[in-house]
């Protein structure tokens, strides 16, 4: 049972070149997100989804793409890398949307150059 | 605007003593206050959680305080041990509406226990 799987765990992109970040759980988990992590700013939620093929908008969506197509999978597409997307990025899965229980990825730490 | 506020942003105490971390909301929708742990390079794990029917819930040194009329909520770790050095983050969310489920974070509290 490996929980939240991510990766890469680090990457270099260039300005303007696009990536796809890889989130995987095995627990069957409907809810999944993804999360940016930046100094003195806490997590900010950027995508959501609530099942397979349905995803909304979190505080900070612009410059990202997601899709839903299984339950296990939940990636991230950076469509154009910009400096301002040099983070550390979360994946997290919960078994319902009350929120019990949120299980997160060990991260993909991403510089942007 | 930022819908949990949590105060200090970092925090030095001693071996053996009380480490206190305070949140405040605004959103009295919110039903669901979990606080989360994360050590360097790891993600976060929830470490406890609290629902507002309740004023107080303890799991062995980790206690959450909360007043609903104050519209706050505090992590209290008793004896702290340097093991508990990490950063602490407080979140809240809403059981129903259209932002179900969605976890809003306070931007987190460095901890430094040191022997």
């Amino acid at each position: 049972n490996a929980g939240v799987t991510q990766t890469p765990k680090f990457q270099v992109l260039k300005t303007g070149q696009s990536m796809t970040l890889q989130c995987a759980q095995d627990m069957n988990h409907e809810y999944m997100s993804w999360y940016r992590q930046d100094p003195g700013m806490g997590l900010r939620l950027i995508h959501y989804s609530v099942g397979a093929g349905i995803t909304d908008q979190g505080e900070v969506p612009n410059g990202y793409n997601v899709s839903r197509s299984t339950t296990e999978d939940f990636p991230l597409r950076l469509l154009s890398a910009a400096p301002s997307q040099t983070s550390v990025y979360f994946c997290a899965s919960s078994w319902d949307r009350g929120s019990y229980g949120y299980t997160f990825g060990s991260g993909t730490r991403l510089t942007v150059v | 605007q930022q819908q949990v506020k949590q105060s200090p942003q970092s925090l030095i105490v001693q071996k053996g003593g009380i480490s206190i971390i305070n949140c405040a909301y605004e959103n009295t929708a919110f039903d669901y206050f979990p606080w989360y742990q994360q050590f360097p390079g790891k993600g976060p794990a929830l470490l406890i959680a609290i629902r507002p029917d309740v004023s107080e819930k303890k799991e062995g040194r980790f206690t959450i305080s909360f007043n609903k009329s104050a519209k706050q909520f505090s992590l209290h770790i008793m004896d702290s041990q340097p093991g508990d050095s990490a950063t602490y983050f407080c979140a809240a969310s809403r059981g129903r509406g259209s932002t179900l489920g969605r976890l809003y974070f306070g931007r987190g509290t460095q901890l430094t226990v040191w022997p």
